[in-house]
């Protein structure tokens, strides 16, 4: 079955600290990974996916196939990186649904 | 801008009504999905929808119907809401023609059933 975890409801840290937003897949297939991002009153929006390999405002993720991993991170986080953070699995095939893991809220402190 | 809308924004309701929460988009993609996101739970899927023909079941698609009525239009009714389905609900987006690979999302509808 399908599944994201994520296993951190939230994650606190100060203006510059290193940030990793960990996410945790199941899937016996060929996933694709994202990572969706809610900012305070806006809706969801995609900020990175792993075939991309792209930096999005300092967020990097890697897919690690071995550990079914692919987790966020950023080398010195900002007060505006302060959102809901959510990761995402679409499996390959005809009927690929997009299936997120629970959320983390990463807060930012000055 | 092509935009995915939804309506009501806010809606209370009573256990037992009936409720639709609509959801409309200008992108002229194919794939239409139902989301409701609860606090630790995240989102989780209600039902999708790969064409005007094609309505598949979700995760958690009990007590909710859906209707596609047009490519543009996805509708989600709860037939006799009730309480536990208090909750923030999202419809979303995506495109065949362009790999499938990102998921575009309305506002939002928050549902309160009293």
């Amino acid at each position: 079955a399908q599944r994201v975890t994520q296993p951190e409801k939230l994650l606190s840290v100060f203006k510059g600290a290193p940030v990793e937003l960990k996410c945790n897949y199941s899937y016996s297939g060929s996933p694709e990974l994202f990572w969706y991002v809610q900012y305070s009153r806006q809706r969801l929006q995609l900020l990175l996916r792993h075939i991309s390999r792209e930096s999005i405002k300092g967020f990097t993720a890697d897919l690690n196939k071995g550990e079914t991993s692919f987790h966020l991170k950023k080398p010195f986080a900002q007060e505006e990186d302060s959102a809901m953070y959510y990761c995402a699995l679409r499996s390959s095939g005809g009927y690929n649904k997009l299936i997120f893991g629970a959320g983390t809220r990463l807060a930012v402190h000055p | 801008d092509a935009d995915v809308t939804q309506t009501p924004r806010n809606r209370i309701t009573k256990t037992g009504k009936r409720i639709m929460l609509e959801c409309s988009q200008t992108k002229g993609h194919d794939r239409m999905y139902w989301y409701r996101q609860d606090p630790g739970l995240g989102l989780r899927l209600i039902y999708y929808s790969f064409d005007v023909k094609d309505i598949n079941k979700g995760e958690i698609s009990d007590g909710y119907s859906v209707s596609r009525q047009a490519q543009a239009k996805f509708s989600l009714s709860l037939e006799s809401a009730i309480p536990n389905q208090t909750a923030l609900y999202f419809c979303a987006t995506s495109d065949t023609r362009q790999g499938n690979t990102e998921a575009f999302f309305g506002q939002g509808t928050r549902l309160t059933v009293v």
